[in-house]
């Protein structure tokens, strides 16, 4: 029963281009909810957030949307580069769930050069 | 600053051999949570520990288990190996175990043949 899901196992984009990942969840007791970004050998870095008390977060290049009524999230990146390709993980929380994260299966991003 | 440091880094074992993972938290941080990964999926929640004592559990069995020591490093110990137990073993450390800053390592890639 996956909780968080990431439906587009990889997504390719052109440089310069906007990078759109989507995420959509069941359970409606998440409320906290981040993107973390995965290179092949490392670990995952946290990349941005969001509370379900807001509906946007932008942090330079990267934006992420919550639509609470349809339990599905967003990352948006403007302008993506090349360097922006790796898996990106979706995850939720909530205060319940003792403050850990159930992640989405990922979504491969490849920016083309 | 170092950041969180994982050993090994590979390991290849035989079915129901018993293996001892091991990560040392980002200095001041006080907790330390482990994730499994398994090819093609997310990082699925095994366990956190604060302060030395054991905050959550994921749905893992009993063969899984863990402990943080007085210097808030830690060991995930996993008994009688079966081949799904093949994965990417993560460890993430926070200063409090909350929602914020979490980071974590490279990751300790078990083989079971």
């Amino acid at each position: 029963d996956q909780q968080v899901k990431q439906n587009s196992p990889s997504l390719s984009v052109q440089e310069g281009r906007i990078s759109i990942l989507n995420c959509d969840y069941t359970n409606s007791m998440f409320d906290y909810f981040l993107w973390y970004k995965k290179y092949p050998a490392e670990g995952p870095t946290f990349l941005i957030s969001i509370s379900s008390i807001k509906d946007k977060n932008e942090d330079g290049r990267f934006t992420v949307f919550l639509n609470k009524s349809a339990k599905h999230l967003s990352l948006h990146i403007v302008p993506s580069q090349p360097g922006d390709s790796a898996v990106y993980f979706c995850a939720a929380s909530d205060a319940n769930y003792g403050q850990n994260f159930v992640f989405g299966p990922g979504t491969r991003l490849s920016v083309l050069p | 600053d170092a950041g969180v440091t994982q050993s090994p880094t590979h390991l290849i074992k035989t079915r129901g051999q018993h293996v001892t993972l091991r990560c040392s938290p980002i200095s001041g941080h006080k907790s330390v949570s482990w994730y499994q990964q398994v090819l093609g999926q997310g990082p699925q929640f095994i366990f956190q520990y604060y302060e030395k004592e054991e905050r959550g559990r994921g749905n893992f069995p009993d063969r899984f288990s863990a402990r943080q020591f007085p210097n808030y490093s830690s060991e995930l110990n996993v008994n009688a190996l079966l081949l799904g137990d093949s994965a990417l073993y993560l460890c993430a450390s926070s200063v409090t175990g909350g929602a914020f800053g979490y980071t974590f390592g490279s990751g300790t890639r078990l083989t079971v043949v």
